[in-house]
């Protein structure tokens, strides 16, 4: 069974403190893309990365780190230096075939 | 820089009426995607099309359809609603560079339904 499993529901976090999102995720496939959203209080979702099974190398962008580990199952989001306009629920999803499944979010929340 | 359009942003419908969602893609982006998400849930994924075929469907239900175009707009077709249908529709565009692909959303379709 496919599943994606972000146990941490909220955080808070005061600005400028790192945080780490986890994300593990279920497939027996061995082909699949990881995903993480961002979805800010108006609503909109933004795109955030796509990472495929077959790449496990870590990627930063700014302030954003994502650490892929096949062995753990993992797919966990760091942000660094945290900042107010970084509070949002951020889904991570996987993609196996021609579905996708979304965790069910965390919400974070950065304190000014 | 253009974005993805969607239309309407908002709707209301009654039960059993049918509703027509409209997505733009960006310029150039050959792919197409739909999401549904409820009031506090996770996104569902529906449908995508790649170069006018469909190419993943996911939880989408019978009673909708969805096609792309020739010009790439994307319409969901949604037939006999039902309450459970009120979510936010997301469409999400995007143009595949060999193993890479960034998706860029819409702002989404809220549909109401009474």
């Amino acid at each position: 069974a496919q599943k994606v499993t972000q146990a941490q529901t909220e955080i808070s976090v005061v600005e400028k403190e790192d945080v780490t999102l986890d994300c593990v995720y279920e497939t027996r496939d061995t082909t699949y893309y990881l995903f993480w959203y961002k979805q800010p209080p108006s609503g909109e979702l933004v795109f955030l990365i796509r990472r495929n099974s077959f790449d496990e190398q870590n990627e930063i962008s700014g302030r954003y780190s994502w650490n892929f580990q096949k062995s753990t199952s993992s797919f966990n989001f760091t942000i660094t230096a945290s900042q107010v306009v970084d509070s949002a629920v951020y889904f991570c999803a996987l993609k196996t075939g021609n579905q996708f499944y979304f965790g069910t979010g965390t919400s974070l929340t950065v304190i000014p | 820089a253009a974005g993805v359009i969607q239309s309407p942003r908002h709707l209301i419908k009654e039960k059993r009426e049918t509703a027509t969602l409209k997505c733009y893609p960006i310029p150039r982006h050959d792919t197409v995607y739909w999401y549904q998400q409820g009031p506090g849930q996770d996104p569902q994924f529906l449908i995508s099309f790649y170069e006018k075929m469909q190419s993943d469907k996911g939880s989408i239900p019978d009673r909708f359809s969805a096609q792309q175009f020739s010009d790439y707009h994307s319409e969901l077709n949604m037939s006999s609603l039902e309450l459970g249908d009120s979510a936010l529709y997301f469409c999400a565009s995007s143009r595949k560079f060999g193993s890479q692909e960034t998706q860029y959303f819409g702002p989404g379709t809220r549909l109401l339904v009474l």
